[in-house]
């Protein structure tokens, strides 16, 4: 069955560090988002791509890039992890404009 | 951009129908309205999406109103398992970014 798949689902780093979060998806979508979720939050969107070699910034994006090499995958780097971005990480891909888009699992990230 | 706007949170006995609702005032023509819940420790789930006509599955029933500046979601029979938060997300046009607001959260009661 086609799937989004993240990883690491948790993963505890230290400040400074740059860390690089994975998502796989094998629907073949073009559109790929990353999110994150506070505690008792909802969803601020950080980065989404609507294909290969096209990233844009969403809401939250200082501190993050993405890159797109791959219909699949849609890695997301913090290039120097802060104590402010331990948070719940969520990767959703979808086709396009008006359709569902579905989620991973959630990559839980502490920076210490 | 247009937002949107759901009560924190809603109770509900199981096995009875719920109402959650959305007001988007400023929503505009092209804008899909869509429905996402996220159970705990999950990410979210599609629940059900409009533009201007109630649509069924299902899951649920979505109610939009003749202006569409606002929408019922209709969960006919709430289980315990339909706990969850709920999400009222606009699509913003031809865009496929979707933002999410605070939603909604839904206790189902035995």
């Amino acid at each position: 069955d086609a799937e989004i798949t993240q990883s690491p689902r948790h993963k505890i780093t230290e400040t400074g560090r740059q860390v690089t979060l994975a998502c796989h998806q094998t629907w073949n979508h073009n559109n790929m988002f990353w999110y994150r979720q506070d505690l008792g939050h909802g969803l601020r969107l950080i980065h989404y791509s609507y294909g290969v070699h096209d990233t844009n910034k969403g809401e939250v994006s200082d501190g993050y890039s993405v890159s797109r090499s791959n219909t699949e995958d849609l890695p997301l780097t913090l290039e120097s992890a802060a104590s402010s971005q331990t948070s719940v990480y969520f990767c959703a891909s979808g086709r396009g404009s008006g359709n569902t888009i579905y989620f991973g699992e959630g990559s839980w990230l502490t920076v210490v | 951009d247009a937002k949107t706007t759901q009560p924190n949170s809603m109770e509900s006995n199981e096995e009875e129908p719920v109402h959650l609702p959305c007001n988007h005032s400023t929503i505009s023509g092209t804008d899909y309205i869509h429905w996402y819940r996220q159970l705990p420790s999950q990410g979210p789930e599609y629940v059900i999406h409009g533009l201007t006509s109630n649509v069924n599955n299902r899951m649920a029933s979505l109610a939009i109103a003749e202006d569409r500046k606002s929408s019922t979601l209709i969960l006919h029979r709430a289980t315990l398992r339909d706990a969850a938060v709920y999400y009222c997300i606009l699509r913003y046009g031809n865009n496929n970014d979707m933002r999410f607001g605070a939603g909604t959260r839904l206790t189902v009661k035995p």
